[in-house]
């Protein structure tokens, strides 16, 4: 069965440092994957996603993503922190032969920037 | 003016009660879904259309029903509310155009609480 994982349901950084957002998948074909985020009172903003091609994709706000198939993962990353980073971000993906069109869903993860 | 337009932002209703949560868009695309979202489980699909004469069910349609009255207007409705259909409700859109590699518009959300 399709699914995403993100193990973290919050993950604290301080401003400046580098921060990591994991995101695992399990999918039966090659993958659509995306980051979308979620800032309080607000709808959900596509970042970024991989369809194909570069393994190391860069998004919105500075943000990338790196693909790594033989882990199944999509590690969502920055170099360096801002308070205003603080957010809930979602990972998502498509299996293109059985999708439906449908994304599955991570449960998020709460990203917490300190000043 | 938000592209992705969602009413009401916020609604309190008691069990038994028809309710129904309007979601209108100019960003012209065919292509709308209704998500349900619920802490610590991500983003649920209920139901989405691809253009007006075009709806499907998705993942937990049970207790919902849907209208897609013009192609800019999806409206979500509860026939008979229960609590456990106390959630955040997004409206999102998509560009046929991209296919299953595009990413998703969202509206704000419309927070239901069923007492």
């Amino acid at each position: 069965a399709q699914s995403v994982a993100q193990p973290e349901d919050q993950v604290n950084v301080a401003e400046g440092n580098p921060l990591t957002v994991k995101c695992t998948y399990s999918v039966s074909g090659n993958p659509y994957l995306f980051w979308y985020v979620q800032y309080p009172n607000r709808g959900l903003q596509f970042l970024l996603k991989y369809i194909t091609g570069d393994n190391l994709v860069k998004g919105s706000y500075g943000f990338e993503a790196e693909f790594n198939k033989s882990q199944t993962s999509f590690h969502l990353k920055k170099p360096s922190a801002l308070v205003s980073d603080s957010a809930l971000y979602f990972c998502a993906v498509r299996d293109k032969p059985d999708s439906n069109y449908q994304l599955i869903w991570g449960a998020g993860t709460k990203l917490i920037i300190k000043p | 003016d938000a592209d992705v337009t969602q009413t009401p932002r916020n609604r309190i209703t008691k069990t038994g009660k028809r309710i129904m949560l309007e979601c209108s868009q100019t960003k012209g695309h065919d292509r709308m879904y209704w998500y349900r979202q619920d802490p610590g489980l991500g983003l649920r699909l209920i139901y989405y259309s691809f253009d007006v004469k075009d709806i499907n069910k998705g993942e937990i349609s049970d207790g919902y029903s849907v209208s897609r009255q013009a192609q800019a207007k999806f409206s979500l409705s509860l026939e008979s509310a229960i609590p456990n259909q106390t959630a955040l409700y997004f409206c999102a859109t998509s560009d046929p155009r991209t296919g299953d590699t595009g990413e998703l518009f969202f509206g704000e959300g419309s927070r239901l609480t069923v007492l």
